[in-house]
């Protein structure tokens, strides 16, 4: 069974804090590892899709890290706003489907 | 407006009846799918299509069914042989199946099942 791991669970920071968290994928035949935000009442919305290793990408303040050596990608957000709460999900591509994690929920007081 | 839209946005049935979940997209893409997320976990992949009139089973089809007749269309049917239909499915899409390309999701359907 493989199994993508995301951690924190959940994530409560100030208006401006800098955060980040993690995605643990198997580290064998790695395709893809792709990252979705999913605001609550909306649909998940594809932020990066990372396919070689040190691949580094960025979004506005949003970036992402990949080291498929050690199956691990890290989500970094650059001085966190209220609207940048949401659930962050990563998803590793396994020969023909994504296997998702549980997600990190980030929530952002003003 | 390009995408993906997924009706009814609650729907409520009793034990044993089956029901279908549309999804339908304009992206003009081949491939689509179906998740089922419950509390706690990860999206669960049911069904996907890698293209029209095809369809594979994913990692928790038993008791759900689909069909793939136009390329715009995917709808899901939960049968009464689905033990625990109750939860949040949700439709994505994307222009093939391959590792980097990005899937677009519908909103959504949440089901309860009485």
């Amino acid at each position: 069974i493989l199994n993508v791991e995301q951690s924190p669970q959940s994530l409560h920071v100030q208006e401006g804090d800098s955060t980040n968290f993690t995605c643990s994928f198997p580290s064998s035949n790695f395709y893809a590892l792709h990252w979705y935000r999913w605001e609550t009442a909306k649909s998940p919305e594809a932020l990066f899709v990372m396919t070689l290793n040190g691949d580094e990408k960025k979004k506005g303040r949003i970036s992402a890290t990949l080291n498929t050596k050690e199956g691990y990608s890290y989500l970094y957000i650059k001085g966190s706003q209220p609207e940048d709460s949401a659930t962050y999900l990563c998803a590793y591509y396994n020969t023909d489907k994504l296997i998702f994690g549980t997600g990190t929920r980030l929530q952002v007081f003003p | 407006d390009g995408g993906i839209t997924q009706s009814p946005k609650y729907l409520f049935r009793k034990e044993g009846q089956n029901v279908t979940l549309s999804c339908e997209q304009n992206l003009n893409h081949d491939a689509m799918y179906w998740y089922r997320q419950d509390p706690g976990q990860g999206l669960r992949l049911i069904y996907y299509s890698q293209i029209v009139n095809d369809f594979q089973k994913g990692d928790i089809a038993e008791g759900y069914s689909v069909s793939r007749e136009k390329k715009e269309s995917f709808p899901l049917t939960v049968t009464s042989a689905q033990k625990n239909p109750t939860a949040f499915y949700l439709c994505a899409s994307s222009i093939s199946w391959t590792a980097p390309d990005t899937q677009y999701f519908g909103p959504g359907t949440r089901l309860t099942v009485l």
